[in-house]
């Protein structure tokens, strides 16, 4: 089956500095490849996705990259914010099912 | 975006007994439902994915007779946990969407204490 790594598992950052978040997947497949934040105690939450026919994706502080070759996609969050503290995971959806990476607390130092 | 509505948010029960969860698609039609469970400050363990009108498909490692996984209709799938022991406390969640490779659309979550 599809195996996601996710790196790193906890990033702390200054207020107004970016954060990265970087995962790779082993299907080839895979052509989907959304991330979830997820604030505690609450649900995961659709940030961005990107699919395989491009290669990077924005919505205004948030960008995804994707290299297919590579098989690895990166989560970037620039001007981070307090609100921006949570734990973020990527997920890869193969074999019917969908895979999540081992998530990534991100803390925002005010 | 489409809603999912998981039932309880908590529940607490004595070793031993059972206890269902409930997962419903409010304002779509979800083929595949698939259940988690989260441990405290660790990722989604996928537990099992359940299949309208089929039998679900359970993670290796997770035992069958003891998570029973039930999908009646296109809009709700039950997790019960079965003769529960304080080590099934946890927190358990579900997700559904339209179609594999699109959003997944996430219940509330249930915390589940055993004692």
């Amino acid at each position: 089956g599809e195996n996601v790594e996710q790196h790193p598992s906890t990033l702390s950052v200054q207020e107004g500095d970016s954060a990265v978040i970087k995962c790779t997947y082993s299907d080839s497949a895979s052509n989907y490849f959304p991330w979830y934040k997820q604030e505690l105690g609450k649900r995961p939450q659709l940030i961005i996705d990107i699919r395989s026919n491009v290669g990077e994706k924005k919505d205004q502080r948030i960008a995804v990259t994707l290299n297919k070759t590579a098989k690895h996609f990166s989560l970037h969050i620039t001007e981070t914010q307090p609100e921006d503290s949570a734990v973020y995971f990527c997920a890869a959806p193969s074999y019917q099912k969908v895979t999540f990476g081992t998530g990534t607390k991100l803390q925002v130092i005010p | 975006g489409a809603v999912v509505s998981q039932h309880p948010s908590r529940v607490i029960c004595k070793s031993g007994t059972s206890v269902k969860i409930e997962c419903r698609s409010l304002d779509f039609q979800a083929t595949t439902m698939f259940w988690y469970r989260q441990f405290p400050k660790k990722s989604l363990m996928l537990m099992a994915t359940s299949n309208e009108g089929s039998k679900a498909t359970y993670e290796q490692g997770v035992e069958k007779d003891k998570f029973l996984i039930n999908h009646a209709s296109l809009t709700l799938s039950t997790l019960t946990v079965t003769s529960a022991h304080p080590e099934d406390s946890s927190f358990y969640i579900c997700s559904a969407s339209g179609q594999l490779n699109t959003e997944a659309f996430f219940g509330q979550g249930t915390r589940l204490t055993v004692v």
